[in-house]
């Protein structure tokens, strides 16, 4: 069974603070993604990663792949309360299809 | 900006009853998909649809779903008896290509069956 687990499942910090989500699998992935999802809407595209030891940055987000193309992580720096989400990774096996993340929800206190 | 857009926003309906799910994808997309995501839960794979056919399918698109690509721009979910158990938020995305895929979700359809 294919299971993409991340951690923590909830963080809650205040502004201005760093933070670092993991996603966790015993799969390798031919790529992986972030969204990140608002209540009631759907998942966002953030970034793709490709190659194995890959790191994309977006503004104050920091996105790695594993070498070995299993795990990844997210880094937000100087964390802001517009960062307030659930963030999603989702990896891709074969083709045609997304197995999405447990997902972290991170709240950002002003 | 192009969006994928789905309609209704929210559709209730009674449990045995068929509804569909219409989704609007991205004008140059060629790959389809349906996900869903029940309340408090992660979002799970339904399908993919590519080229006017199935490319792929979950353990949960049983018999009781298909999809549809009716006209050049509309691409549907049917679910025939819906169960209480359907009740969820579910998703179109599409994208340009199968691999490294970059899907672009719309904002959902909430399904709720009572």
């Amino acid at each position: 069974t294919q299971l993409l687990e991340q951690s923590p499942q909830f963080l809650s910090i205040q502004e201005g603070e760093n933070l670092t989500v993991y996603c966790n699998s015993s799969s390798v992935f031919s790529s992986l993604q972030w969204y990140r999802q608002e209540p009631g809407e759907g998942p966002v595209l953030l970034v793709t990663v490709v190659t194995g030891g890959e790191v994309k940055k977006l503004k104050r987000l920091t996105f790695q792949f594993g070498d070995a193309r299993k795990d990844s992580s997210l880094h937000i720096t100087a964390a802001q309360p517009g960062d307030t989400g659930l963030y999603l990774c989702a990896g891709e096996r074969g083709a045609n299809n997304l197995f999405f993340g447990t997902g972290t929800r991170l709240t950002v206190i002003p | 900006e192009p969006e994928v857009t789905q309609t209704p926003s929210h559709q209730v309906t009674q449990m045995g009853q068929e509804v569909i799910l219409r989704c609007v994808p991205i004008s140059n997309h060629l790959y389809f998909y349906w996900y869903r995501q029940i309340l408090g839960q992660k979002v799970e794979f339904l399908v993919s649809f590519y080229n006017n056919e199935i490319s792929e399918k979950s353990e949960i698109f049983d018999d009781q779903f298909s999809v549809e690509r009716p006209d050049g721009s509309n691409f549907t979910l049917k679910i025939r008896s819906t169960k209480l158990e359907d009740s969820a938020m579910y998703f179109c995305a599409s994208s340009q290509r199968t691999r490294n895929t970059e899907a672009f979700f719309g904002q959902g359809t909430r399904l709720t069956v009572v």
